[in-house]
């Protein structure tokens, strides 16, 4: 399957919020709540920031939030700060064994 | 703590077999709820997942499509770890891999990854 569409780039002030987008299909984003969306900083292996599309695992900031609706997925993230400064990843469960990552999102904090 | 430590060789020769192990601390490779991953990265695939390994009475293997045939992840309980194995590599394999689990491995989210290896495919 085709990787999940997310913007080259995106960037924002700080404080300000961001929304990332994560389109998929109908067999993939639009029929499963098995979204997840990952963190990586330069050189380091990604971290989970969302899971099940909108749930955040203990220790992320609640600044992060994420959602769907039918094909598309979308990560938020409020109060921009500096350290946000990363590529966004999103992933979707695509039905038996299988799971699609997106192309990636690079996040620039102004 | 949880923590997976990745250790294997950098360099491989197309058409040779590219090996890395994951050690696991803090979480058992026999977990009941858990599946144990290899994600690889690359400028060319971005993130790709290859593989899972996990236990519910019985040993069960996932593999990509796309490296089906030249995949194979085992379990080793006695070292509490797992291994990728990749046969017949060519230079499109060239990429950071990680081990990686899932926590719940219905819910297909990686919840914890290794540091990564870079492996490099070239004569």
């Amino acid at each position: 399957q085709s990787a999940l569409t997310q913007p080259a780039s995106v960037s924002g002030s700080p404080g300000q919020s961001i929304t990332i987008s994560c389109t998929g299909t109908s067999s993939d984003v639009g029929s499963h709540y098995l979204v997840s969306w990952y963190q990586q900083h330069p050189g380091k292996a990604p971290k989970l920031m969302i899971s099940e599309v909108s749930k955040r695992p203990s220790g992320v900031s609640n600044r992060f939030s994420g959602s769907k609706s039918g094909n598309t997925a979308s990560l938020t993230i409020s109060g921009l700060q500096t350290e946000d400064e990363a590529h966004y990843y999103c992933c979707s469960y695509a039905g038996g064994t299988s799971v699609v990552f997106g192309g990636g999102t690079k996040l620039t904090v102004l | 703590q949880v923590q997976l430590q990745q250790s294997g060789p950098g360099l491989v020769k197309p058409s040779q077999t590219l090996s890395l192990t994951c050690a696991i601390s803090g979480d058992s490779v026999s977990s009941n709820i858990a599946a144990w991953n290899w994600i690889r990265q690359s400028p060319s695939r971005g993130l790709e997942w290859l593989g899972r390994t996990y236990y519910r009475s019985k040993w069960y293997n996932d593999y990509a499509v796309s490296v089906k045939s030249r995949i194979t992840i085992n379990p080793d309980t006695s070292k509490n770890q797992f291994s990728l194995q990749l046969n017949s590599v060519t230079p499109e394999d060239t990429a950071v891999y990680y081990c990686v689990r899932i926590e719940v491995a219905a819910y297909w989210y990686f919840d914890l990854w290794g540091r990564g290896t870079l492996v490099t495919v070239s004569s």
